[in-house]
């Protein structure tokens, strides 16, 4: 899995709209971008996937530049229920099946 | 349906002793994986178990650490004499692996924290 760069953490407010970046330099052609979310004391969950462009679903929206060299996960409006840690993943998905998180970025909405 | 689940939910041992975690992925899911997650890190491979082989246990830290899946479905993780570096949440997930070149998601389950004093 290629290597990537997020935000350690990110604070917000109700009603707000999130962005976290993650930056991945070193993408490969065959490369999709992959978003989990882990609440406490849960499992991580598919969140969004996408390889160019634009990707939304009723969660969140995932834009892609041309370069691909960077991904933004965009989750809108937010409510207290959304404070969870966010991975970005990239990686050849249909075969990188060993999934590796980072640290992930950690965001916190307050009321 | 219901999601993975994993039993048990918290396990306190004392190091040496051995432990044996369980998990019961999705009905029909063929793949099945085994991810550790230490403290404030990420989430670290263990095994892969298409069916009940693990064509993948590269993740496996050492030889104390084992696993096996029966019937295609129920698979167990065993750590002999445990350590205190092997404290962490033992995280479980499946997938139904449609064809190689679709996205299998994987569906994880809550986990097992795991104390070693």
């Amino acid at each position: 899995l290629a290597k990537t760069t997020q935000p350690i953490s990110m604070d917000s407010y109700e009603g707000q709209e999130v962005n976290i970046t993650c930056s991945h330099n070193n993408i490969a052609t065959n490369d999709y971008i992959t978003w989990y979310q882990q609440f406490p004391s849960q499992g991580p969950r598919f969140i969004i996937q996408g390889y160019k462009t634009k990707v939304t679903n009723e969660v969140a929206s995932l834009f892609i530049p041309a370069d691909r060299k960077s991904s933004t996960l965009s989750l809108p409006r937010v409510s207290l229920s959304d404070t969870a840690v966010y991975y970005c993943l990239v990686g050849d998905m249909p075969n990188d099946y060993k999934l590796s998180f980072g640290a992930g970025t950690t965001v916190t909405v307050r009321a | 349906g219901a999601g993975v689940s994993q039993s048990p939910s918290n396990k306190v041992t004392e190091k040496g002793k051995d432990v044996e975690l369980r998990c019961d992925p999705i009905s029909g899911h063929t793949a099945l994986y085994w991810y550790r997650q230490s403290l404030g890190q990420g989430l670290e491979f263990l095994i892969y178990f298409q069916g009940n082989s693990a064509p993948d246990k590269s993740g496996l830290p050492s030889d104390r650490f084992s696993a096996e899946r029966t019937g295609g479905s129920v698979s167990t993780l065993t750590i002999q004499r445990t350590q205190q570096e092997d404290s962490a949440v033992y995280l479980c997930a499946s997938s139904l692996v449609l064809a190689p070149s679709s996205y299998n998601e994987q569906f994880f389950g809550p986990g097992t924290r795991l104390t070693v004093l």
